[in-house]
């Protein structure tokens, strides 16, 4: 079992619909969780981190995460065609792994106009 | 959020010459910095770890003699890819973290390394 798991894809979506990412991690002791875009090319960029249980909203973002359950998801509403992009899934398990961040292989997101 | 910069974005290089590759966090102190590698269509493989002042952590299969890395101060860490050979092309990418930001990575825009 891959200690952070997403779905590969691609998710199409239709412009303005909900895409929804889903990731489920191993560690039960993972304390910190993020969300990182990387388009074609280009370098991660951070788009959102989550550290307690529940919904946290940033603009057409929001991230859930249920330690219980051991899963982060990802909803972007509104989806636009620049949303188009590989949303990856990072956890940082516990104190042993200092400040290292376990990367998922990440979900390829089409939006389609 | 917090700026990363990465010196070259491109560098072609012969077999066997050397590459360096800077990381620098513009507006913030990095208390430890991270060197990933990418190859297309895969996802990012963390190949060290390093704080300022102190030796880098390597992952497990990462040769340290060939990617020395050099962090000698908080805003600036090197890479430099010894003997490097066509299969170590690929995309470099540093990331910064700082103190409290509670584990957030920012990342440098990358470089992008073609050994011929």
């Amino acid at each position: 079992q891959k200690e952070v798991e997403q779905n590969s894809g691609p998710l199409s979506v239709p412009e303005g619909a909900i895409a929804s990412l889903n990731c489920t991690y191993s560690d039960r002791g993972s304390q910190s969780f993020f969300w990182y875009r990387q388009y074609s090319g280009k370098s991660p960029e951070l788009i959102m981190s989550i550290y307690s249980n529940g919904d946290k909203e940033d603009g057409r973002f929001t991230a859930q995460l249920n330690k219980a359950s051991q899963y982060v998801s990802l909803l972007i509403r509104d989806s636009q065609p620049s949303d188009s992009a590989t949303y990856l899934c990072a956890v940082n398990k516990d104190s042993a792994a200092g400040n290292k961040l376990t990367f998922g292989g990440g979900t390829r997101v089409l939006v389609k106009p | 959020g917090a700026v990363v910069s990465q010196h070259p974005s491109r560098v072609i290089c012969k077999s066997g010459t050397s590459v360096k590759i800077e990381c620098r966090s513009l507006d913030f102190q990095a208390t430890t910095m991270f060197w990933y590698r990418q190859f297309p269509k895969q996802s990012l493989m963390l190949m060290a770890t390093s704080n300022e002042g102190s030796k880098a952590t390597y992952e497990q299969g990462v040769e340290k003699d060939k990617f020395l890395i050099n962090h000698a101060s908080l805003t600036l860490s090197t890479l430099t890819v010894t003997s490097a050979h066509p299969e170590d092309s690929s995309f470099y990418i540093c990331s910064a973290t700082g103190t409290g930001f509670y584990y957030e990575q920012y990342f440098g825009p990358g470089t992008r390394l073609t050994v011929t």
